[in-house]
């Protein structure tokens, strides 16, 4: 799988937006984007995944770039409860013992 | 909304013992995974399991460990004998559609 390079950490203000940024310059043609977040030592929590094309859900919207080579997650309007570490995780072709790898994220805080 | 749950939320047991990590996956899943997270490192794949088989394994499954889906709900990992290095977050998912896998809280395994 290609590695990623995420910033360490980021803070945001409140009810604004927060734009993670994700850097897969070897990623190849087959290899999905996918975000994760992890709560104070709670469990992973998927977030959205994506090849090529921009995606939105409820939670997030992941933007990446026509090279592919980079990716940003947007949170629109960050709450507290967005306080997370957030992992970008590029990944081949979904099988059925598909792993995770996990790098070190971005610790994320979400201040008042 | 349905999630994977995990028992017991912390295991204290003495080096050398055998312990027993218990998850049930969402009910309709067909992947099953265990992964874990020493403190303050990052999250580690450990196994999948599909079709009552392994699909996948990494290196830190070794021959101590084991997992077992025993009936139609659950999904266990077994440790033989314990050692300290042991010691962590054991996080279980699951997954339909090989895309998002969905984590449980976890069960924190102490060994001493």
């Amino acid at each position: 799988d290609a590695k990623t390079t995420q910033p360490p950490s980021m803070d945001c203000a409140e009810g604004r937006a927060a734009n993670l940024p994700c850097n897969h310059s070897t990623i190849s043609g087959n290899e999905y984007v996918y975000w994760y977040r992890q709560i104070h030592s709670q469990g992973p929590q998927y977030i959205i995944h994506g090849l090529k094309n921009n995606e939105t859900n409820e939670m997030a919207s992941l933007i990446i770039t026509e090279d592919r080579k980079s990716s940003t997650l947007i949170l629109p309007h960050a709450t507290l409860r967005d306080t997370a570490v957030y992992y970008c995780i590029v990944r081949v072709t979904p099988y059925a013992g598909n792993m995770l790898t996990f790098g070190g994220g971005t610790r994320l805080m979400v201040k008042p | 909304e349905p999630e994977v749950t995990q028992t017991p939320s912390h295991q204290v047991t003495q080096m050398g013992q055998e312990v027993i990590l218990r998850c049930v996956p969402i009910s309709n899943h067909l992947y099953f995974y265990w992964y874990r997270q020493i403190l303050g490192q990052k999250v580690e794949f450990l196994v999948s399991f599909y079709n009552n088989e392994i699909s996948e394994k990494s290196e830190i499954f070794d021959d101590q460990f084991s997992v077992e889906r025993p009936d139609g709900s659950n999904f266990t990992l077994k440790i033989r004998s314990t050692k300290l290095e042991d010691s962590a977050m054991y996080f279980c998912a699951s997954t339909l559609s090989i895309y998002e896998q969905y984590f449980g809280p976890g069960t924190r395994l102490t060994v001493t």
